[in-house]
């Protein structure tokens, strides 16, 4: 079972341009979300997070939106950079008695820049 | 320097042997993580320890084992009664796994594959 879902194993984008990268999850206890970008053979680097109580959240060219209604989540990069190219995992968690813990990650979107 | 060190960086594995994974970690973080990731599947957690002698299973924790005797050190043995053992290892900490919020701080990994 699936709790966050990455339906874009790949998304390719012309540099300077936005690229968009979708996040759907299913578990309404979910209350906190988080982009990790991961280079091949490395581990993940957290990118930026938000809580169920923001919209949005912004840091330079990353932006990520959440629609809690809906389930959804994007990440925003304006403009797109060649460095840019990774695999972008999306990840949530749900407070429990320990707090938030175990994150439940999605599959991966491979971002791929086009100079 | 402080991060997460991940040893060796490739191992390999003969049918019926355990092998040990090593992470240590000098962020003084309470809580650590072991998660595993294969092509298309995400990264999906193993073990997970919120303290010292203290670990509780993830969600695909049959066949590993860990140990937290020390509260730097989190080793991941993959025991033979893992069948599909092939994959990339990452070991992360939290600063604490009781607070909100955390995000978690991630090795460069360990791709173990089988002989």
């Amino acid at each position: 079972d699936q709790q966050v879902k990455q339906n874009s194993p790949s998304l390719s984008v012309q540099e300077g341009r936005i690229s968009i990268l979708n996040c759907d999850y299913t578990n309404s206890m979910f209350d906190y979300f988080l982009w990790y970008k991961k280079y091949p053979a490395e581990g993940p680097t957290f990118l930026i997070s938000i809580s169920s109580i923001k919209d949005k959240n912004e840091d330079g060219r990353f932006t990520v939106f959440l629609n809690k209604s809906a389930k959804h989540l994007s990440l925003h990069i304006v403009p797109s950079q060649p460095g840019d190219s990774a695999v972008y995992f999306c990840a949530a968690s749900a407070v429990s008695n320990f707090g938030n813990e175990k994150l439940t990650f999605g599959t991966g979107t491979r971002l791929t820049i086009i100079p | 320097d402080g991060g997460i060190t991940q040893s060796p960086k490739y191992l390999f594995r003969k049918e019926g042997q355990n092998v040990t994974l090593s992470c240590e970690q000098n962020l003084n973080h309470d809580a650590m993580y072991w998660y595993r990731q294969d092509p298309g599947q995400g990264l999906r957690l193993i073990y997970y320890s919120q303290i010292v002698n203290d670990f509780q299973k993830g969600d695909i924790a049959e066949g590993y084992s860990v140990s937290r005797e020390k509260k730097e050190s989190f080793p991941l043995t993959v025991t033979s009664a893992q069948k599909n053992p092939t994959a990339f290892y990452l070991c992360a900490s939290s600063i604490t796994a009781g607070g909100t919020n955390e995000k978690l701080f991630f090795g460069s990994g360990t791709q173990l594959s089988v002989l």
